[in-house]
């Protein structure tokens, strides 16, 4: 079946720092890719997405390039401000059993100190 | 402003008690959906609806009963045979696109 797995958290960072959170997915067919944001009590957030293989998603300075080769979707941003402390949490669109449908990773807890 | 949006914030029951959690729409979104998140867990999903007066089950639908009577709302009934109900509940609704769009949530506590 369709799974995310991603880098179990917490990820403290310093501000500034280069950031990384890693994604792999297992899916059948051609599913698409996303990255969502979770801030404390609140709901998720689309960050980016990626639609088919080779493509990048951006956005606030977050990219992730969609990896068919090696089924991945590892998130990246250069320069992390406290701003960015929150839950992210990658996911594939399911196929075949329902197009709407999406599988979500654990989540990634990101923590930025000054 | 478009959006979703869920009441109430909080929500507590006591045991054996059916509780309903409302999520709306002014999006003009076919498609809905409830998630659970429990912490350590992601979201697990309860129930989705492509189109008014259809739904089908999720990957833990039971305990949980929905329907969908209108475009613009889906409401979630947690039943006395959820076992374990607290939880934080989340409503997303999506239009021709993958991209769903999520509410701010209800945390539902059992007392």
């Amino acid at each position: 079946g369709n799974s995310v797995t991603q880098m179990e958290g917490p990820v403290t960072l310093s501000e500034e720092a280069f950031l990384t959170i890693n994604c792999t997915y297992t899916a059948t067919g051609y599913p698409s890719l996303f990255w969502y944001v979770q801030y404390p009590g609140e709901g998720l957030q689309l960050l980016l997405k990626a639609t088919k293989a080779d493509d990048k998603g951006s956005n606030k300075g977050f990219e992730a390039t969609y990896r068919k080769e090696t089924t991945s979707f590892h998130l990246e941003k250069g320069s992390v401000q406290v701003s960015d402390s929150a839950v992210y949490f990658c996911a594939l669109s399911r196929s075949g059993a329902g197009s709407y449908q999406l599988t979500f990773g654990k989540g990634t807890k990101l923590s930025v100190i000054p | 402003d478009g959006g979703i949006t869920q009441s109430p914030k909080y929500l507590f029951r006591k045991e054996g008690q059916n509780v309903t959690l409302s999520c709306e729409q002014n999006l003009n979104h076919d498609a809905m959906y409830w998630y659970r998140q429990d912490p350590g867990q992601g979201l697990r999903l309860i129930y989705y609806s492509q189109i008014v007066n259809d739904f089908q089950k999720g990957d833990i639908a039971e305990g949980y009963s929905v329907s969908r009577e209108k475009k613009e709302s889906f409401p979630l009934t947690v039943t006395s045979a959820q076992k374990n109900p607290t939880a934080f509940y989340l409503c997303a609704s999506s239009g021709t696109e993958y991209e769903q769009f999520f509410g701010p949530g209800t945390r539902l506590t059992v007392l």
